[in-house]
């Protein structure tokens, strides 16, 4: 079965830090990669989504930056945080109808 | 472009009562339609589906019909336990861009 791992769980970075999250996905090939952020209180906003190695497309001018330097990895960064980029940031992969199944999130304080 | 538009909440219920969480959507197409659920800290989980119209998701006592004619997909459950108690999010993807997702609906279930 395919499962989704994003680290680290938790992190408190001070602001103009870099940033790196890191989301693998095992048991499938060739997935959808998508990257979501979650603002306090709020719904989710796609930030980033990818069809293969080193194709990215991106919703919403950011801070951030995506990459995907292997099949199942997808990496999401940022030179130098704002206060606006703490939330709580979501990975997912996309299954055959469409339905996408999430990562258990990173949530992410920027002081 | 494709979005969705859900029941402000939060919504308030005693155990055994009726929930309904309205769900509306635009789309260009012809969308997949979610409810996922989110419980505090966590990520999200599929709570059902329905791909076409008429279709009828179910789960774990909720279900939602994806109706065209009314651009809704409307989650029920007749009977609501405080387990329950959660974020619920109404979603639509037409295909690999990603998910459109409305604002959430909290749920608090008081026994």
């Amino acid at each position: 079965s395919q499962t989704i791992h994003q680290w680290p769980a938790t992190l408190v970075q001070p602001v103009g830090s870099p940033l790196s999250l890191e989301c693998t996905v095992e048991g499938t090939s060739n997935p959808n990669l998508y990257w979501y952020r979650q603002a306090a209180g709020r719904g989710l906003q796609l930030l980033f989504y990818s069809i293969g190695i080193d194709q990215i497309s991106s919703e919403v001018p950011q801070n951030l930056s995506a990459s995907r330097p292997q099949d199942r990895q997808f990496i999401l960064s940022s030179k130098k945080l704002l206060l606006s980029d703490s939330g709580f940031y979501l990975c997912a992969w996309r299954a055959a109808f469409n339905e996408q199944f999430f990562g258990p999130g990173t949530r992410l304080t920027v002081l | 472009g494709d979005s969705v538009t859900q029941m402000e909440g939060p919504v308030t219920l005693s155990e055994e009562a009726f929930l309904t969480i309205n769900c509306t959507y635009t789309a260009t197409g012809y969308p997949s339609l979610f409810w996922y659920v989110q419980y505090p800290g966590e990520g999200l989980q599929l709570l059902l589906k329905a791909t076409k119209a008429d279709d009828k998701g179910s789960n774990k006592g909720f279900e939602a019909t994806y109706r065209k004619e009314t651009t809704s997909f409307h989650l029920e459950k007749g009977s609501v336990q405080v387990s329950d108690s959660a974020v619920y999010f109404c979603a639509l993807s037409e295909g690999y861009q990603g998910m459109r997702f409305g604002a959430g609906t909290r749920l608090t279930v008081k026994p």
